[in-house]
């Protein structure tokens, strides 16, 4: 089947400490985006990649970091900079080329961080 | 700037009932997406419909079903005979192409069906 998969589903930072998401997906998708949800808001961009090795700041990336060396994978690394990391990350991706749905983002399960 | 606006924060119902959710779209484009996502306690958001702005024609699909209106800006989200299982926030979503599709989220519709 084919699918988003984040890992971990729980991971805990300690202050001063970078921490990676990963976000894997084997739907051939070109485009994958990170969102940042806080309880009660809606989801927030965070950084968005539109095919390998390129990637662009979204809405509030300061103090998170990502690489896209493979089309599968979109790791986002969230570092000491970021002084409130505790919230809910989804990562998602969508085909561009795919007439008809190319608007159209699918997401994964999510990473909830911690901070200890 | 687009603006996706959700006005019910939390709504319950007892199950059976219908219940409609709200949303109001902001934008300037004239070529736009909006879509509804479900959000059940798991955390996924789960895709459940997708409409273009030149397509106004309303949506059914088994319980569920969308009204769409350009004069209002709205794309209200129905469930007929609510169940326990449609327990879930429910997000508005507005796209644009802005060098990438940008997609601007509402704050989602909490929804609790009671047995």
């Amino acid at each position: 089947d084919g699918g988003i998969t984040q890992s971990p589903k729980y991971l805990f930072r300690k202050e001063g400490q970078n921490v990676t998401l990963s976000c894997e997906q084997n739907l051939n998708h070109d485009a994958m985006y990170w969102y940042r949800q806080d309880p009660g808001q809606g989801l927030r961009l965070i950084y968005y990649s539109q095919i390998v090795n390129d990637f662009q700041k979204g809405d509030i990336a300061e103090g998170y970091s990502v690489s896209r060396e493979k089309k599968e994978s979109f790791p986002l690394t969230v570092t000491s900079a970021q002084k409130n990391p505790t919230a809910f990350y989804l990562c998602a991706s969508s085909d561009p080329g795919l007439a008809g749905d190319q608007e159209t983002q699918y997401f994964g399960p999510g990473t909830r961080l911690l901070v200890l | 700037a687009q603006k996706v606006t959700q006005a019910q924060t939390e709504i319950s119902v007892v199950e059976k009932e219908d219940v409609t959710l709200d949303c109001v779209y902001e934008t300037r484009d004239t070529t736009y997406y909006l879509f509804w996502y479900k959000q059940p306690p798991s955390g996924e958001l789960v895709f459940l419909i997708r409409r273009n702005s030149f397509d106004e024609q309303n949506e059914i699909s088994g319980r569920y079903s969308w009204n769409f209106q350009k004069s209002t800006s709205s794309f209200n989200f129905t469930i007929t005979a609510s169940q326990v299982v449609d327990s879930a926030v429910y997000f508005c979503a507005l796209s644009e192409f802005k060098g990438y599709q940008k997609v601007t989220f509402g704050i989602g519709t909490k929804l609790q069906v009671i047995p």
